[in-house]
């Protein structure tokens, strides 16, 4: 099983540019995330979905849009990127309902640098 | 929002020594998780937490669910080079509450192990 996949790995934006974040996952999860992890600061949430079709802002939203438009994938864009977006983001998946507990299922992240 | 605290925020030792590391909160946990993150990839579970008190080994690793439930700790030994990264203490906000499965980061404790 592939799990969680990200695509691409690396990106490097210029100010202003948008572009889509992919996630897909093959283990049948109702819950997929985005987050961001910034040296020092740990992982943190900006959007995520309960299940298609539904989305929902975390700590951080703001420059963020996603959408969940089939079960497996959660596309995350940024419309026009700003150097503070610099980052690594990660996509995460879990089950629904009693079972969130259990954890997560991290992407392997990507690596984005905006100029 | 509910904020996790990892102390220490980075560790140098040499191979075969144990380590400890812990994550303290202002507000109660029902779940504690501990995540590990190579270089370059995404965090991995380790061990989870539901009951105060508990005390969980998964290997050289053993994690406790601190009795006021506000902590948790997370002890390795004989540490090997392999267990170089970083761990992340995780658990869902809003205790007495749905959290559509979000998960509170702790910053991370970065762990260096020289041979």
């Amino acid at each position: 099983n592939a799990g969680v996949t990200q695509t691409p790995k690396f990106r490097v934006l210029k100010t202003g540019q948008s572009m889509t974040l992919l996630c897909a996952q093959d283990m049948n999860h109702e819950y997929m995330y985005w987050y961001r992890q910034d040296p020092g600061m740990g992982l943190r949430l900006i959007h995520y979905s309960v299940g298609e079709g539904t989305t929902a802002k975390g700590e951080v939203p703001d420059g963020y849009n996603v959408s969940r438009l089939k079960k497996q994938n959660f596309l995350l864009g940024l419309e026009s990127a700003a150097p503070s977006q610099t980052s690594v983001y990660f996509c995460a998946s879990s089950y629904g309902g009693m079972r969130t507990n259990y954890g997560y299922t991290f992407g392997s992240g990507t690596r984005l640098t905006v100029v | 929002g509910q904020q996790l605290n990892q102390s220490p925020q980075s560790m140098f030792i040499q191979e075969g020594e144990d380590v400890s590391m812990n994550c303290t909160s202002s507000s109660i946990f029902n779940t504690w998780l501990w995540y590990k993150q190579d270089p370059g990839e995404g965090p991995v579970l380790l061990i989870a937490l539901y009951k105060a008190g508990e005390l969980t080994s998964n290997g050289r690793l053993t994690a406790q669910f601190g009795i006021t439930r506000k902590d948790s700790f997370l002890n390795i030994s004989a540490s090997i080079p392999s267990d170089v990264g970083i761990y992340f203490c995780a658990g869902p906000p809003n205790a007495g509450g749905t959290s559509y499965g979000k998960l509170t980061f702790g910053q991370g404790t970065i762990l260096t192990v020289h041979p």
